[in-house]
């Protein structure tokens, strides 16, 4: 079944802690992006990559990493720099070539602080 | 890179037609129109896509006028599973999106 798969679904860190949140697909996607959600308000991009071993900042980058070593996987890291975690984690990707083909999107990751 | 405009907010009943419209006042001469439906703690899932004029799958239908400056999103006899949150991002380029507030449809019995 193709899709994309988020883990885990609910995570804790606390103060001064790296995190890493999961994503991976088998829909053969080459483009896949990060996006964080606050309470009450739309999704903002932290990070997106086009094709393997290239990645770009997003909005709102800062105090966030990631890496993109295999075409499936497109882990996040919250670092101890974000000062701001708590929020609703979310991973999409797209096929890129002809056409305008739609991002889709895993269910979610949710982090909070102890 | 603007965003795009949408109601925050909208009621309907069962069974009612809802059509939820959105301005794209910036959209590009390559972008298409794009809605996703959200519900809580679950990531947005794809509706529908269109350039212009109508566009009919299974579960809406986008209208996208001549000047594509709009677009209006229509979901047929709504239940209430289709409460959720409606998104029309635009676009930033790269194909990435760039998400408003949303509108948040509560359909009542």
């Amino acid at each position: 079944d193709g899709g994309i798969t988020q883990s885990p679904k609910y995570l804790f860190r606390k103060e001064g802690q790296n995190v890493t949140l999961s994503c991976e697909q088998n829909l053969n996607h080459d483009a896949m992006y990060w996006y964080r959600q606050d309470p009450g308000q739309g999704l903002r991009l932290i990070y997106y990559s086009q094709i393997v071993n290239d990645f770009q900042k997003g909005d709102i980058a800062e105090g966030y990493s990631v890496s993109r070593e295999k075409k499936e996987s497109f882990p996040l890291t919250v670092t101890s720099a974000q000062k701001n975690p708590t929020a609703f984690y979310l991973c999409a990707s797209r096929p890129t070539g002809e056409g305008n083909q739609p991002q889709h999107f895993g269910d979610g990751t949710r982090l909070s602080i102890l | 890179l603007a965003k795009t405009t949408q109601p925050i907010s909208m009621d309907s009943y069962e069974g009612q037609e809802v059509n939820i419209t959105c301005s794209h006042n910036n959209i590009a001469t390559n972008d298409y129109i794009t809605w996703y439906q959200q519900f809580p703690s679950q990531g947005p899932r794809f509706i529908i896509q269109g350039y212009k004029t109508k566009v009919t799958n299974e579960v809406a239908s986008l209208f996208i006028p001549a000047d594509r400056k709009s677009s209006t999103l229509s979901l047929p006899r709504v239940s209430l599973s289709d409460t959720a949150v409606y998104y029309c991002p635009s676009s930033g380029g790269y194909n990435k999106l760039i998400f408003g507030a949303g509108t948040r449809l509560a359909v009542h019995p």
